[in-house]
C-alpha cells in the first residue's frame, strides 16, 4: 500500500458543486500539505498543516478550505467549484524540520479534478 | 521574472546519452537545492538534495550547484528508458522549509531505446 493515499484519483464535477479530496498517510509525519499542479504554473502550495491544531494558508488558498481530522488525515475542500480549479492536486507529507533534516516531501499519486 | 526558471523541454535523447537538466534562479539567499523526479500519473519523489555550492553524486546522477552563477544542474549518465520522466528543481533559503520552497516548472525527458 502507498504511504500517502489520495481519494478520489479522478473526479469530474460541475461548476458550483462542493468537492472534497481526501488524503491519508502511514508515514507517521506531522506535516501535511496540499498542492495543485498546472501546466505552465508548476506546483503551488494551497494549504499546509504542521500538526492537528495547526492549519496555514499557502500561496493560493482562495476558494479552498482544509480539515486536519487526525495526524494521518488531511482533506481539501472546494466549497463551490469553478472551472479554473481544474487541475492535478497532490497531498504530501514531511517530517518535522530540524538540523540535518532535508524536509523531503512524500507525495501521493494525485487527484485529477475537472470542473465543467 | 520568475524566481526559478527551468526549460520545460521536452528533451528527447537516445539510450546511453548523458543528459543535462538545468535551472537558473534569481534569489541569492537560496542555499538548499533539490531535484524531484515525477513519472507520468505519479507524484514527485526526491532524487537529489544539495546544500550550497558544489557537486553531489549518487549512482548515475550528479547534482551540481554554482551559486556564483545562480545555476543548478542535474546530470544523468548512461541514461535509461526508465529515466523518462519530468524533473523538477526546487530550492529554499532554509533547511526543511517546505512552506517557502520555490519550484521550477519541470523538464520533460524522454529516453528512447
Amino acid at each position: 500500500d502507498a504511504d500517502v493515499t489520495q481519494t478520489p484519483r479522478n473526479r469530474i464535477t460541475k461548476t458550483g458543486k462542493r468537492i472534497m479530496l481526501e488524503c491519508s498517510q502511514t508515514k507517521g509525519h506531522d506535516r501535511m500539505y496540499w498542492y495543485r499542479q498546472d501546466p505552465g504554473l508548476g506546483l503551488q502550495l494551497i494549504y499546509y498543516s504542521f500538526d492537528v491544531k495547526d492549519i496555514n494558508k499557502g500561496e493560493i488558498s482562495d476558494g479552498y478550505s482544509v480539515s486536519r481530522q487526525a495526524q494521518a488525515k488531511f482533506s481539501l475542500s472546494l466549497e463551490s467549484a469553478i472551472p479554473n480549479q481544474t487541475a492535478l492536486y497532490f497531498c504530501a507529507t514531511s517530517a518535522a524540520g530540524g538540523r540535518g533534516n532535508t524536509g523531503e516531501l512524500f507525495f501521493g499519486e494525485g487527484s485529477r479534478l475537472t470542473v465543467l | 521574472q520568475k524566481e526559478v526558471e527551468q526549460d520545460p523541454g521536452p528533451l528527447s535523447v537516445p539510450e546511453g546519452a548523458i543528459v543535462s537538466l538545468n535551472c537558473t534562479y534569481s534569489n541569492s539567499a537560496f542555499q538548499y537545492f533539490m531535484w524531484y523526479r515525477q513519472y507520468s500519473r505519479k507524484g514527485p519523489e526526491l532524487l537529489m538534495y544539495t546544500y550550497s555550492s558544489g557537486n553531489k553524486e549518487d549512482g548515475r546522477f550528479t547534482a551540481q550547484v554554482d551559486k556564483s552563477s545562480k545555476y543548478i544542474s542535474l546530470f544523468i549518465r548512461d541514461s535509461q528508458p526508465s529515466d523518462s520522466a519530468t524533473y523538477l528543481c526546487a530550492m529554499s533559503r532554509n533547511a526543511g522549509n517546505n512552506r517557502k520552497l520555490i519550484w521550477g516548472l519541470g523538464t520533460s525527458l524522454a529516453v528512447n531505446p
